[in-house]
């Protein structure tokens, strides 16, 4: 069984350019989460997709959005990027059911210059 | 909104001796606490988790104990081997779905 991927694995960006990331979760999960990583802060939630509807969402700005596509894929976009919004950007697959596990793909590192 | 702590941020033990991990959190509506491990590059790996309505629960050398009153929850290994060392995260979750609040983790080296 294929796990979570995610594409790309590395970027640089500048600031004031917008990303997108992608995610695919694993074949007959629903749920998609992400959450940002950084050294200093350590895993902070941004929002979760269930069924192409946003079910949770964290304390990130407006210019962090998602969405969920009806065959689970997930993306999500930072516009106008700034240097605080160089971090590790975790993906994390699940079946749905409320505090189950969660399958974290390697994540996307985005370098903001 | 919920804040979880974790304690240590690094701890560093002998091959054959136990870690523990701290956690502590703020919310009383926390009700299921997951603990995920990370190694180099790769994301995290749920290792054990408990709910609320258990006080302690064990997976061969892994054991998570949890205390509502004070609101904290600890993570014993024992016979630690060198495989142990990476990052390890508390987390804990109200029945809102998938939203986690994650401690900012401890590095555990495992010293041969």
């Amino acid at each position: 069984k294929a796990g979570v991927t995610q594409t790309p694995r590395y970027l640089i960006k500048t600031r004031g350019q917008q990303v997108t990331l992608s995610c695919s979760p694993i074949s007959g999960h629903r749920s998609v989460s992400w959450y940002q990583q950084t050294p200093g802060q350590g895993l902070q939630f941004l929002f979760e997709y269930f069924s192409e509807t946003q079910r949770n969402k964290g304390n990130f700005p407006g210019r962090f959005s998602g969405r969920q596509f009806s065959n689970s894929r997930s993306e999500m976009n930072v516009s106008t990027l700034e240097l605080g919004d160089s971090a590790l950007y975790l993906c994390a697959s699940g079946s749905g059911e409320v505090n189950g596990e969660l399958f974290f793909g390697e994540g996307s590192r985005l370098t903001v210059l | 909104g919920e804040n979880v702590e974790q304690h240590p941020s690094t701890l560093s033990v002998q091959e054959g001796d136990s870690a523990v991990i701290k956690c502590t959190y703020s919310d009383s509506a926390s009700n299921y606490f997951p603990w995920y491990k990370q190694e180099l590059g790769k994301g995290p790996q749920l290792i054990i988790d408990i709910r609320s309505n258990v006080g302690e629960k064990k997976d061969q050398r892994i054991a998570v104990t949890l205390n509502k009153t004070a609101k904290h929850f600890s993570l014993h290994i024992t016979e630690t081997q060198p495989e142990d060392s990476a990052v390890y995260f508390c987390a804990a979750s109200e029945n809102t779905g998938n939203q986690f609040y994650f401690g900012t983790g401890t590095s555990l080296t495992v010293i041969p």
